[in-house]
C-alpha cells in the first residue's frame, strides 16, 4: 500500500485479555519495527524485523510480549495476559533495505482496563 | 550511557516568529539524523534527514544543521505557522544496520 496501515486504530480490552495489534508495511520494505508511546512520552523501541534474519527482540519489556512477521510483509505483536500499565500506542514502522528514515503507521491506542 | 537527547521539553512562540530545535547526540559514530513531526493522535512524520558528512540541509520552511564537533543537531523551522505545532522528536542512526534511536521530543506550541 501507499503507507503503513495499522488495525485496530483503538482496542480497549480487559485486564488480563491477550491482544494481537497488526502491522501492514509499505510493499517492498524489508525492514519493520514495533515501538510503544505512553501518554505524552518518547518512542520506546520493542522490535524490529530486517529480511529473513533473526529479529532483534532486545526491546520487548516482558515475555507476554511477542511478535512475528510472515511471509516478509504482516506483522503481528501479541500482548498475552494484558496489564493497564501496557495501556499506551503501539506503532509500527517500516523502511527500505538500503535505509533511511522510517515511515509510521498512525498507531493502535490500546487501553487495558 | 549513549543517548540522543534534547535541551528543551516544550518551546513555545510566536505565530511567524522562526523556531529552533536542539537535540544532543553522544555517539560519533551517528551518520545519518532525521527529524519526525507528531501531531496528536497521528504517528511520527519524516521532516528532514541529514547525512554526517554535510552540516546544513534546507527544506521547505525547515533547515536542519549538524555540529558534529560538539554532537549537536537542530532544526530550524523559518515563520511559524499554528500547523507547526506538534511534538519534534530527533533520531539517529549508528551504523551497523539500519536502527534508528529516538530522542526524548519537544512541544512545539505556536501562539496566534
Amino acid at each position: 500500500g501507499a503507507g503503513v496501515s495499522q488495525s485496530p486504530s483503538n482496542k480497549v480490552t480487559e485486564k488480563g485479555k491477550d491482544v494481537e495489534l497488526r502491522c501492514d508495511p509499505i510493499s517492498g520494505h524489508t525492514a519493520l519495527y514495533w515501538y510503544r508511546q505512553s501518554l505524552g512520552q518518547g518512542l520506546e523501541f520493542l522490535i524490529y524485523f530486517q529480511g529473513n534474519s533473526a529479529p532483534d527482540k532486545s526491546g520487548l519489556p516482558s515475555d507476554r510480549f511477542s511478535a512475528e512477521r510472515t511471509g516478509g510483509s504482516v506483522s503481528t505483536l501479541t500482548i498475552q495476559r494484558t496489564q493497564q500499565e501496557d495501556s499506551a500506542v503501539y506503532l509500527c514502522a517500516s523502511s527500505p533495505m538500503e535505509g533511511g528514515g522510517y515511515t509510521f503507521g498512525s498507531g493502535t491506542r490500546l487501553t487495558v482496563v | 550511557g549513549e543517548s540522543v537527547g534534547l535541551h528543551l521539553p516544550t518551546l513555545s512562540v510566536q505565530e511567524g516568529d522562526n523556531s529552533i530545535i536542539n537535540c544532543a547526540y553522544s555517539n560519533s559514530a551517528s551518520d545519518y539524523f532525521i527529524w519526525y513531526k507528531q501531531e496528536s493522535g497521528k504517528g511520527p512524520q519524516f521532516i528532514i534527514d541529514i547525512r554526517s558528512n554535510m552540516d546544513k540541509r534546507q527544506g521547505q520552511r525547515v533547515t536542519v544543521l549538524l555540529n558534529k564537533t560538539v554532537k549537536h543537531l537542530s532544526l530550524q523551522i523559518a515563520a511559524t505557522q499554528p500547523g507547526d505545532s506538534a511534538v519534534y522528536f530527533c533520531a539517529e542512526k549508528r551504523p551497523p544496520g539500519n536502527m534508528l534511536t529516538f530522542g526524548g521530543g519537544t512541544r512545539l506550541m505556536v501562539k496566534p
